[in-house]
């Protein structure tokens, strides 16, 4: 069964402070791997998929890198602001003909201003 | 604007009682899937629907049902067989089937059930 691990379970920053976490998963038989924000109230919402190692993509202040051969992806938000406090949850496709998505538990991230 | 619309936001349920969670999406995705997340888990897949009339069971199946009559619409039961539904559910849907694992996953803001 595919593990998808991601740490610090939670992390509170001040405005303006930079921050990192991580979403660890096995390496064998990787398809992609999701990073999604889940705000307060609202709906999760797809940040970044990526597929590729080595790969590198970038929202704005957040950005994501991946390395598919030691099974990890950061996430990096640059200069966090309170409206990036959110749970970010990564995931990945399973083994398997469907591939569905397996789930870690999620960073909680608060930025306080 | 296209999106996921989940109806009701919050659900009473009594013992032995049937509710179902209603789920529209006008994104013309052809995906759609049930979550499922209790406190201290990660996301659990209840049902999935890769096309219309065709639904797989997820990896907590049990005492859910689900139909996919149209291609927008997924909605899912809960039925007095499932023993313990008290839970916040997330409908969402995806471009492409889930093979195509690098197709985002777009979701609704969620119902939360509970028990009378």
């Amino acid at each position: 069964i595919l593990n998808v691990e991601q740490s610090p379970q939670s992390l509170h920053v001040q405005e303006g402070d930079s921050t990192n976490f991580t979403c660890s998963f096995p390496s064998s038989n990787f398809y992609a791997l999701h990073w999604y924000r889940w705000e307060t109230a609202k709906s999760p919402e797809a940040l970044f998929v990526m597929t590729l190692n080595g790969d590198e993509k970038k929202k704005g202040r957040i950005s994501a890198t991946l390395n598919t051969k030691e099974g990890y992806s950061y996430l990096y938000i640059k200069g966090s602001q309170p409206e990036d406090s959110a749970t970010y949850l990564c995931a990945c496709p399973g083994a398997g003909n469907n591939r569905k998505l397996i789930w870690g538990l999620g960073t909680s991230l608060a930025v306080n201003p | 604007d296209g999106g996921i619309t989940q109806s009701p936001k919050y659900l009473f349920r009594k013992e032995g009682q049937n509710v179902t969670l209603s789920c529209e999406q006008n994104l013309n995705h052809d995906a759609m899937y049930w979550y499922r997340q209790d406190p201290g888990q990660g996301l659990r897949l209840i049902y999935y629907s890769q096309i219309v009339n065709d639904f797989q069971k997820g990896d907590i199946a049990e005492g859910y049902s689900v139909s996919r009559e149209k291609k927008e619409s997924f909605p899912l039961t809960v039925t007095s067989a499932q023993k313990n539904p008290t839970a916040f559910y997330l409908c969402a849907s995806s471009i492409k089937p889930t093979i195509y694992s690098n197709q985002p996953q777009h979701f609704g803001d969620g119902t939360r059930l509970s028990i009378l």
